[in-house]
């Protein structure tokens, strides 16, 4: 089973619009992070925002943040006013166990595309 | 403060030659992990290292990739006798140790190394 799936190959929104990126995972594990990258056509990856598993708040970063509904296993990303240069894909990524290391499982992807 | 540093960028090989990949990890950061991304997919990990020492390579592949963290100098990932299916992007990462639980534990990723054998 996939531990971390993202069910939207490709979205798209319209410039200044809100849009919401879903994920969600699979993990017997009590302790684990949640995290989401960007990774724009030039490839690098760009890390967003992150989740604890113990995290009470959901998570904001500036325009990014994580709706994290743990009993249903979701940590959707919701980017607010969206920019043209918002448009890349992006990853969800989750780790699992306390104090482990960044042994990540990455989804497949979303890619957006911010139209003006 | 440099972050992740990768090179080369790109890097071409024939069938059969070696391909070595640098990473120097950011500063304070001793703590190095090696992924892979295969086209128009998702971040695969393949190794984890601290200096001079593999934690975990449960993700490599058994035959031809090797990786070492030297005590001085960057993290080499090594692909011997290439193939065209070791063609994808290898992304290294770096983090603070000891990363657990709470902000400011995550890892911060190079710019890739992208492959391709001809």
């Amino acid at each position: 089973a996939q531990k971390i799936t993202q069910t939207q190959p490709g979205m798209f929104v319209q410039e200044k619009e809100a849009v919401t990126l879903d994920c969600t995972y699979d993990t017997s594990d009590p302790s684990y992070g949640l995290f989401w990258y960007k990774q724009p056509s030039s490839g690098e990856m760009i890390f967003l925002i992150y989740q604890g598993s113990y995290d009470q708040q959901n998570a904001t970063e500036g325009r990014y943040s994580l709706n994290f509904q743990k009993a249903r296993k979701s940590a959707n990303l919701v980017i607010s006013a969206s920019q043209l240069g918002d448009s890349a894909m992006y990853f969800c990524a989750m780790r699992e166990g306390n104090g482990g290391y960044n042994k990540l499982i990455f989804g497949a992807g979303t890619r957006l595309a911010v139209h003006p | 403060n440099a972050g992740v540093m990768q090179n080369p960028r790109h890097l071409v090989r024939r069938r059969g030659q070696e391909a070595r990949l640098r990473c120097s990890p950011m500063k304070g950061h001793s703590h190095v992990y090696w992924y892979r991304q295969l086209p128009e997919e998702g971040l695969k990990f393949m190794v984890y290292l601290q200096k001079e020492n593999i934690i975990d390579e449960s993700g490599m592949p058994k035959e031809r990739f090797s990786a070492e963290f030297p005590k001085e100098g960057p993290s080499i990932l090594r692909i011997q006798q290439v193939v065209r299916g070791d063609s994808a992007a290898y992304f290294c990462a770096s983090s603070l140790k000891p990363p657990g639980q709470g902000p400011n534990t995550e890892a911060f990723f190079g710019q890739g190394t992208r492959l391709t054998v001809v």
